[in-house]
């Protein structure tokens, strides 16, 4: 079975530093990753996937994530972080093309990332 | 907007007590989704469906029904609320996977039910 870690309940980091958000995942064949934010009452927005190609994929709000195949990890990282960024964010996997089985998202138990002024 | 709504936004309810979630989206998605947050345990799949017609169970499918009579709808209903189903409640939907692969982005979120039985 599929299914996704994100071994940090919570990261801290000071305003203009870089930080990352770290997530594993544990599924056989090639999955699409997906990193998520939800803002306090909202529902999730999407940031990026990575479904095939470059290791490193850009998304929105500057964010970026490293596919390592290897270590079967697809870490989020940002190079200069700002407060608006304080969120909470979802590592999710998906198999491709499922549609006759479970056809949604495994997600990871959520990182709590709060930057500090 | 384009995009995917849930009614009500809160909802408080007694233990024994039915009641429907609702959930819309308009941009003609075949596969529609019900997930629930619970802090710690991430989002879980309740039931999910592919296309009008179909449905199938998630993760934790107990308690809960769903019906797809219309691309459009996909309401979630308790039949006899538990504390135990205390929850945030996130309804989803995407385009079909071959399409999602090239352009999509997993899934368009509503913004959430926060449900509370007591």
């Amino acid at each position: 079975a599929q299914s996704v870690a994100q071994p940090e309940d919570q990261v801290n980091v000071a305003e203009g530093n870089p930080l990352t958000v770290k997530c594993t995942y544990s599924v056989s064949g090639n999955p699409y990753l997906f990193w998520y934010v939800q803002y306090p009452n909202r529902g999730l927005q999407f940031l990026l996937k990575y479904i095939t190609g470059d290791n490193l994929v850009k998304g929105s709000y500057g964010f970026e994530a490293e596919f390592n195949k290897s270590q079967t990890s697809f870490h989020l990282k940002k190079p200069s972080a700002l407060v608006s960024d304080s969120a909470l964010y979802f590592c999710a996997v998906r198999f491709p093309y499922s549609g006759g089985g479970a056809d949604g998202l495994t997600f990871g138990k959520g990182t709590h990332l709060i930057i500090q002024p | 907007n384009a995009g995917v709504t849930q009614t009500p936004k809160f909802q408080v309810l007694k233990t024994g007590q039915s009641m429907t979630l609702q959930c819309a989206q308009d941009m003609n998605h075949e596969y529609m989704s019900w997930y629930r947050q619970d802090p710690g345990m991430g989002l879980r799949l309740i039931h999910y469906s592919v296309g009008a017609g179909i449905t199938d169970q998630g993760e934790v499918p107990n308690g809960y029904n769903v019906s797809r009579s219309t691309t459009e709808d996909f309401p979630l209903r308790l039949l006899s609320a538990a504390p135990s189903q205390t929850s945030v409640y996130f309804c989803a939907s995407r385009i079909q996977a071959r399409l999602d692969r090239l352009s999509g982005r997993g899934a368009f979120f509503g913004q959430g039910t926060r449900l509370t039985v007591v």
